[in-house]
């Protein structure tokens, strides 16, 4: 099956400091990627969508110019949260979507990262 | 916007029992359903994938279901192990993807 990895898997930051993870189809191409965070004991909340050599499309109420993403390859996708804050802490997981067309488009995830802003 | 909704929240079951999990989403323009499995702070294992022209998909003790007319999906979980502990995820795919708010399940030795 299609493998997406992430890097980091954990990072523990200091408040005010940029991090960047980035989000890697290994073995199939990727036209577009979703970035998701999720809260502890909820369910996943779509960020934004990452589509290679365009800018990403945001959800409503996520800040672009906080989470700065950047898709320049057909298999890496990277987010980066800019001047972080204690309550951007966080599970971050990114998807790889392959588009067949219709009812057979699936995505697969990452193992996610675990960001901790102190 | 579509809503994806799981029940129950959370489910605790004796070893070998036979369970279900239920999810249920708004908007029936759909192209297909995956469920999901993520075991405490980590990534998703996809664990089936229905496509909407499809009525069930059955992998190993794993059976799901998907009614579009009615907007239901079930994941029937058969001979439960302590190693299936962890929350389970639906997630329906249109234009985007949308994800229920999981069911906690925990399988007692």
């Amino acid at each position: 099956g299609a493998v997406v990895s992430q890097h980091p898997s954990r990072v523990i930051c200091k408040s005010g400091t940029s991090v960047k993870i980035e989000c890697r189809s290994l073995d199939f191409q990727a036209t577009t990627m979703f970035w998701y965070r999720q809260f502890p004991k909820q369910s996943l909340m779509l960020m934004a969508t990452s589509n290679e050599g365009s800018k990403a499309t945001y959800e409503q109420g996520v800040e672009k110019d906080k989470f700065l993403i950047n898709h320049a390859s057909l298999t890496l996708s990277t987010l980066t949260v800019t001047s972080a804050h204690p309550e951007d802490s966080s599970f971050y997981i990114c998807s790889a979507y392959i588009r067949r067309g219709g009812s057979t488009d699936t995505q697969y995830f990452g193992p996610g990262t675990r960001l901790t802003v102190l | 916007k579509q809503e994806v909704t799981q029940i129950p929240a959370a489910l605790s079951v004796p070893e070998g029992e036979n369970l279900v999990l239920n999810c249920s989403f708004t908007d029936s323009a759909i192209y297909n359903l995956q469920w999901f499995r993520q075991d405490p702070g980590k990534g998703l294992t996809s664990l089936l994938l229905i496509q909407s022209s499809q009525r069930e998909q059955t992998s190993g003790r794993l059976n799901a279901s998907l009614d579009k007319s009615s907007g239901r999906s079930t994941l029937y979980i058969a001979a439960s192990q302590p190693g299936d502990s962890a929350t389970y995820l639906c997630a329906v795919g249109g234009n985007q993807f949308y994800f229920g708010t999981g069911t906690s399940l925990t399988v007692i030795p």
